[in-house]
């Protein structure tokens, strides 16, 4: 079964520069998430996109920003990077915001230098 | 707020024994939604079951199984006959009306053979 795919898959960034990270949902999913995960500790929401529109926002910095475009997929970008952005990024998708379970990608590894 | 504790950091096991891993959730909502995921070292997080809150039946799926009491807030889940490939982090969520997750800290779980 098709599964939700992110690239890329691993990004080497220097301080103050941005990155653009992309998520393609499964097929028919119509919501996405972001999610961040800092080492050893456990995955924190960013943000979410129903139909293209934005959903539900959680700790997401203002330098970092995202969308839905009509194809389903989305897109996190992220300015003047800091070390402490340093992490796992996830993209998960479903079907129904409100009924679905959450299938995540393989993730994006952020490394800040 | 919703709240999702996992009171174990780490649990060690040898292969073939069963391991039992806790979770307590608090919520306002009284529709709502649970999850555990398996991170493996490589990092991805694999979805393996959702309960709904409005069914309380505990069920069996392979080597999964699961005890769900609303009346405790818990939600638990229990490997049995572990094998070394069950060695992950596990992580408990709870999900919000809005869609997104809010994930306990998870438990490292480490079997030797």
């Amino acid at each position: 079964a098709a599964g939700v795919i992110q690239s890329p898959r691993h990004l080497i960034k220097e301080k103050r520069e941005t990155a653009t990270l992309k998520c393609y949902p499964i097929p028919r999913h119509d919501t996405v998430y972001w999610y961040q995960q800092g080492p050893g500790q456990d995955p924190q929401f960013l943000i979410s996109f129903y139909e293209k529109m934005q959903s539900d926002k959680g700790s997401i910095p203002d330098r970092f920003s995202a969308q839905q475009f009509s194809d389903y997929h989305s897109e996190l970008n992220m300015s003047s990077l800091e070390l402490g952005d340093s992490a796992l990024y996830f993209c998960a998708s479903s079907r129904d915001r409100g009924q679905e379970t959450q299938y995540f990608g393989p993730g994006t590894r952020l490394l800040v230098l | 707020a919703q709240k999702v504790t996992q009171a174990q950091t780490e649990i060690s096991v040898v292969e073939k024994e069963d391991v039992t891993l806790d979770c307590v959730y608090e919520t306002r909502d009284t529709t709502y939604y649970l999850f555990w995921y398996k991170q493996p070292p490589s990092g991805e997080l694999v979805f393996l079951i959702r309960r709904n809150s409005f069914d309380e039946q505990n069920e069996i799926s392979g080597r999964y199984s699961w005890n769900f009491q609303k009346s405790t807030s818990s939600f638990n889940f229990t490997i049995t006959a572990s094998q070394v490939v069950d060695s992950a982090v596990y992580f408990c969520a709870l999900r919000d009306s809005w869609g997104k997750l809010q994930f306990g800290a998870g438990t490292q779980v480490v079997v030797t053979p």
